[in-house]
């Protein structure tokens, strides 16, 4: 089975701030990757993914994540952030093998900026 | 929410009827999914479909049914039997993902079924 878990259920950081939103997961073998970010009463959009190769990944509106294979955690990074960033932002995995393509979504993290 | 797209936004069902809600998409993609989205609790998979005239089900099927007739329609019918079926529901579709890689999901903005 594959899970993830995304530890915090808010976090608060002052605009301009660097910011982290935390997801570890757990797969049998390596990991698909993403980043999902939800405004209020609103669809999905994606930020950002891993599937192979370099482990900082650079994605949409300034955000990037570090895969790390040996902690199993995949952290959502921006250097500095903005009042716009706040948002539901979450994690999810594929395992690459065996997963029947099929996404596993973490709970969410609820991202507040604030001025 | 890029070419998907659901009706009605809002949904109203008095209990023990069955409500079907809608998901086109002008994307030509061939996979399409059905999330549930409950607060404090992520989205949850209720059936997914990889090709026309097929589908599967998710982690939370049961009360639920879809059909897959064409490549752009997914519709989802929540049934008298989904016990608690108040919730965010959410269309998503994709490029098929294959073993070597696996393509992000497109989402619709979602409609929100209130049961009274």
């Amino acid at each position: 089975a594959q899970s993830v878990a995304q530890p915090e259920d808010q976090v608060n950081v002052a605009e301009g701030n660097p910011l982290t939103v935390k997801c570890t997961y757990s797969v049998s073998g390596n990991p698909y990757l993403f980043w999902y970010v939800q405004y209020p009463n609103r669809g999905l959009q994606f930020l950002l993914k891993y599937i192979t190769g370099d482990n900082l990944v650079k994605g949409s509106y300034g955000f990037e994540a570090e895969f790390n294979k040996s902690q199993t955690s995949f952290h959502l990074k921006k250097p500095s952030a903005l009042v716009s960033d706040s948002a539901l932002y979450f994690c999810a995995v594929r395992a690459v093998t065996g997963g029947g393509n099929k996404l596993t979504f973490g709970t969410g993290t609820q991202l507040k900026v604030e001025l | 929410d890029g070419g998907i797209t659901q009706s009605p936004k809002y949904l109203f069902r008095k209990e023990g009827q069955n409500v079907t809600l809608s998901c086109e998409q002008n994307l030509n993609h061939d996979a399409m999914y059905w999330y549930r989205q409950d607060p404090g609790q992520g989205l949850r998979l209720i059936y997914y479909s990889q090709i026309v005239n097929d589908f599967q089900k998710g982690d939370i099927a049961e009360g639920y049914s879809v059909s897959r007739e064409k490549k752009e329609s997914f519709p989802l019918t929540v049934t008298s039997a989904q016990k608690n079926p108040t919730a965010f529901y959410l269309c998503a579709s994709s490029i098929p993902s294959s073993g070597s890689s696996h393509n992000e999901q497109f989402f619709g903005p979602g409609t929100r079924l209130t049961v009274l």
